[in-house]
């Protein structure tokens, strides 16, 4: 079955750098676009970021764009974020999420969900 | 860049209501639309695609209808499971929005 399990959260200081981790496993991974979305404490979903199948496009929410940056290893089933210059309004429970179809560059919605990790940012 | 607002934010119901949760889009957005349910604690899970087709395993108790501004989200028949906070999501293939989420709470 799909998994996706994410890592790599901790508390850091503003202006700090972190790399969150999403291994996946279940499925071939190389054909499925892969999305980061967060929620900060008692709020909703945010959708942060995507790197398609194929790895040739990546988009970011305005809030992180020029800090975050996502990445994909195919050989390794895993997909990343690194987060610099990280602020306050940050802090959040970090999701990576699978779309619904193989093959297909966006327009997708996201079938599987890992179970998180959460990044504080305080100082 | 497209908003999505869904109302109630709140909403106190009891098990064999029949319940409808609206989300409104900033412009239209075709049937670009998915609904999530998430439970406190958890991950979202995944409902509803091209705002009316049913995932796989999910009850036919829920339906979605809609396109372009306005879409709703019904649960036919309320059960002690569905208490949770649902979300609409537009997507496309460069953005993707979420609205605010709905909670469904006990009456």
């Amino acid at each position: 079955q799909v998994q996706l399990v994410e890592s790599g959260g901790n508390v850091v200081q503003p202006g700090a750098s972190l790399r969150l981790s999403c291994a996946a496993s279940g499925y071939t991974f190389r054909r499925y676009g892969m999305h980061w979305v967060r929620q900060a404490p008692g709020k909703g979903l945010e959708w942060v970021a995507v790197v398609w199948y194929d790895g040739s496009q990546k988009f970011y929410s305005e809030s992180v764009k020029g800090r975050f940056t996502i990445s994909r290893d195919d050989s390794k089933n895993t997909v990343y974020l690194q987060m610099n210059s990280l602020r306050a309004d940050d802090t959040a429970v970090y999701y990576c999420a699978r779309e619904t179809e193989a093959l297909v560059m966006g327009t997708l919605a996201f079938r599987y969900w890992g179970q998180g990790t959460l990044v504080t940012v305080s100082s | 860049d497209i908003q999505m607002t869904q109302s109630p934010s709140t909403l106190s119901a009891s098990v064999g209501d029949r319940v409808t949760i609206t989300c409104r889009a900033s412009q239209s957005i075709g049937d670009w639309l998915a609904w999530y349910q998430q439970k406190p604690g958890t991950a979202p899970k995944f409902l509803i695609y091209k705002a009316s087709r049913l995932e796989y395993g999910v009850p036919s108790r829920f339906s979605g209808s809609g396109s372009g501004t306005e879409f709703t989200l019904t649960i036919s028949s309320l059960q002690p499971d569905d208490f949770a906070t649902y979300y609409c999501q537009h997507y496309n293939s460069f953005w993707w929005t979420f609205g605010q989420g709905t909670k469904v709470e006990i009456k």
